[in-house]
């Protein structure tokens, strides 16, 4: 059974740095995309961009990229969203998501809320 | 960017009712669509890709249909439990883009 596990909530400060992750498990992890989508609050949700372990291809949204970095750990099977310097703006729920290519996220993560506030 | 419109943005539904969510893209994406379910403080559920196939584990009580720029999402007789957020993605061309989401309250 596929499994994906995000880590804890963040509270951080304006200008500083995060990476969240997500450890998968269940499924072959350089064999499939992982994602990362947005949910501010109250809001809709939003594609920020894909990463292929296999190869570490990455695909960003261009509305977000530069914004933030994707990376993985094949050899810990666990995916990664990073932030240089953060903006209240990055106040959201972040999940993580498995795909395969010119599909859908079949498998999501619990979700990681980040609050950003001075 | 592809851009996804869903309309109704909300629905007020009766336990029964059959409803329809439309989803529109802005450009062609063959079949490349999928539909979500999300419920408040969960994450996405997938119910339907490639415009029409039901997921594993999806009640038959949902469906979709189309093609090209329009798609449907249809309920056929609404339970408590489909009381959520519904939202289109198209996986036709990066990025993936969502729609606005539909929420569905009862009535």
């Amino acid at each position: 059974e596929v499994h994906l596990v995000q880590s804890g909530a963040e509270v951080k400060k304006p200008g500083e740095s995060l990476k969240i992750s997500c450890k998968a498990s269940g499924y072959t992890f350089t064999g499939h995309w992982i994602g990362w989508v947005r949910q501010m609050p109250g809001k809709g949700v939003q594609w920020i961009g894909i990463i292929y372990p296999g190869d570490s291809d990455i695909r960003y949204n261009p509305s977000m990229q530069g914004q933030v970095t994707i990376s993985a750990d094949t050899s810990i099977t666990t995916a990664y969203l990073e932030w240089n310097s953060l903006k209240a703006s990055d106040s959201a729920i972040y999940y993580c998501a498995r795909q395969n290519a010119y599909s859908p996220f079949d498998s999501w993560g619990q979700g990681t809320l980040v609050t950003v506030s001075s | 960017d592809i851009q996804l419109t869903q309309s109704p943005s909300f629905l007020s539904a009766s336990v029964g009712d059959r409803v329809t969510i439309t989803c529109r893209a802005s450009q062609g994406i063959s079949t490349f669509l999928a539909w979500y379910q999300q419920k408040p403080g969960k994450a996405p559920k997938l119910l339907i890709y490639a415009a029409s196939i039901l997921q594993s584990g999806v009640p038959s009580g949902f469906s979709g249909g189309g093609s090209g720029t329009q798609f449907t999402l249809t309920i056929n007789s609404l339970q408590p439990e489909d009381f959520a957020t519904y939202y289109c993605q198209q996986v036709y061309s990066y990025p993936y883009t969502f729609g606005q989401g539909t929420q569905v309250e009862i009535k």
